[in-house]
């Protein structure tokens, strides 16, 4: 089973539009949580990155939140952009020592006009 | 460079084929990823390098993959016999410093593999 879920899995939106992305994990204990851009044929760009002791983190539009008693973190995104069509990741990184990093499998947000 | 480059960008091979990836990390980086991505997943971890050392090998889904960075800074990974299920983007991304859950890492643009 995938230690992190996000949802939707795609959605669409019209430019200008606000929308929320989820994300819930199970990775116990965990270090930090990131969210991450994808734009289509390109690596990912890190937009936020939180520890287990921050619930809120701002970049720019992009606002992230995270509930570590309920393993959940959202990304806020205000006032969309076409610009702002990619692929959003969700990634956790165990507690110190641990190697692995574990990824979702992204939403595939689509903006409009 | 500004960024993380990896090259070549696309490579299509035949099955059984040998292929090598070449990944030149932000210059100063000590760590350097390799990651696997299929159509529409996340990446997968596959390997770790502290500047020469490979302190993580545990993502290689088979022999067939090796992972080099001989000098500390470009790296390379060599799929031996390639299969089809080996199709997927192989991203590669470096971080400044070793504490890797602790540090942004930066991804390069990925190589696109297709195995036919």
């Amino acid at each position: 089973k995938n230690q992190v879920e996000q949802s939707p899995q795609s959605l669409i939106i019209l430019e200008g539009k606000n929308c929320t992305l989820q994300c819930n994990y199970t990775v116990s204990p965990f270090s930090n949580l990131r969210w991450y851009k994808q734009d289509t044929g390109r690596g990912p760009v890190s937009l936020t990155i939180m520890t287990f002791s921050e619930n809120t983190k701002s970049n720019g539009r992009y606002t992230a939140t995270l509930d570590a008693d309920t393993k959940q973190s959202s990304l806020h995104i205000t006032a969309s952009q076409l610009s702002d069509s990619a692929s959003y990741i969700c990634v956790v990184s165990p507690q110190t020592g641990a190697n692995n990093l574990f990824f979702g499998t992204g939403t595939r947000l689509t903006v409009i006009p | 460079g500004a960024g993380v480059s990896q090259s070549p960008r696309y490579k299509v091979a035949k099955r059984g084929q040998d292929v090598a990836l070449r990944c030149d990390p932000i210059s100063g980086h000590v760590s350097l990823f390799w990651y696997q991505q299929a159509l529409g997943q996340g990446p997968e971890f596959l390997t770790y390098f502290q500047n020469e050392a490979q302190l993580d090998k545990s993502g290689l889904p088979s022999d067939r993959f090796f992972a080099e960075r001989p000098e500390g800074s470009v790296s390379t990974l060599k799929i031996q016999r390639t299969q089809q299920e080996d199709s997927a983007v192989y991203l590669c991304a470096s971080s400044f410093v070793g504490k890797r859950h602790q540090e942004t890492q930066y991804f390069g643009p990925g190589t696109r593999l297709l195995v036919l």
